[in-house]
């Protein structure tokens, strides 16, 4: 079963920030918080990891908590190729996907 | 630097059947891992393969198995299919390191069960 509890859907205004929450109280020390999203149809495509410090990479930034029971993935400035599924996954081995986030960037 | 590759793009089948998919790992990947995903659904994991041997595996039954061959590309079979087994079917690529890997998504192979 999933470890994580995300919002079913969000809106977002194109070229405003998109802050995706997730939580994953019962996370473990060495597990990793990873962020995935898929677009209709396609393979689900890497975003960004993080196991305690915050992240940040070309296309995210992901903000975890101190006590890491929750995370926000932030697009800083969403685009209409935003919309998407967005999964967070709390990882040992394998990858556990839930159910995601819906996205859709509105112009 | 060609990603994670699979083939074929679309699949029919007939109950009863039984069908094999492939997948080429991405350059300089060693471990491949194959994931079911049936409509509206997240991707659900089915087994890992690393140096040839299947090293984890999901909740499916043994209908499902797999294959990985020393240049790191990988098959996965199905046996004797089911109408339950229409899905997106996603092979993820990855070189195995101490602490997380990063798993790396193809396009997947949509099978379709008639």
């Amino acid at each position: 079963d999933a470890k994580t509890t995300q919002p079913p859907s969000m809106d977002c205004a194109e070229g405003r920030a998109a802050n995706l929450p997730c939580n994953h109280s019962t996370i473990s020390g060495n597990e990793y918080v990873y962020w995935y999203r898929q677009i209709h149809s396609q393979g689900p495509q890497y975003i960004i990891h993080g196991l305690k410090n915050n992240e940040t990479n070309e296309m995210a930034s992901l903000i975890i908590t101190e006590d890491r029971k929750s995370s926000t993935l932030i697009l800083p400035h969403a685009t209409l190729r935003d919309t998407a599924v967005y999964y967070c996954i709390v990882r040992a081995e394998k990858l556990v996907f839930g159910k995601g986030t819906k996205l859709t960037v509105n112009p | 630097d060609a990603g994670v590759t699979q083939s074929p793009t679309h699949l029919i089948k007939t109950r009863g059947q039984q069908v094999t998919l492939r997948c080429s790992p991405k350059s300089g990947h060693d471990t491949v891992s194959w994931y079911q995903q049936a409509l509206g659904q997240g991707p659900q994991f089915i087994f890992q393969y690393y140096e040839e041997e299947e090293r984890q595996r999901g909740n499916f039954p043994d209908r499902f198995s797999g294959h990985q061959f020393p240049n790191y590309s990988s098959e996965l079979n199905v046996n004797a299919l089911l109408l339950g087994d229409s899905a997106l079917y996603l092979c993820a690529s990855s070189l195995t390191i101490f602490g997380a890997d990063t798993q790396y998504f193809g396009p997947g192979t949509r099978l379709t069960v008639l």
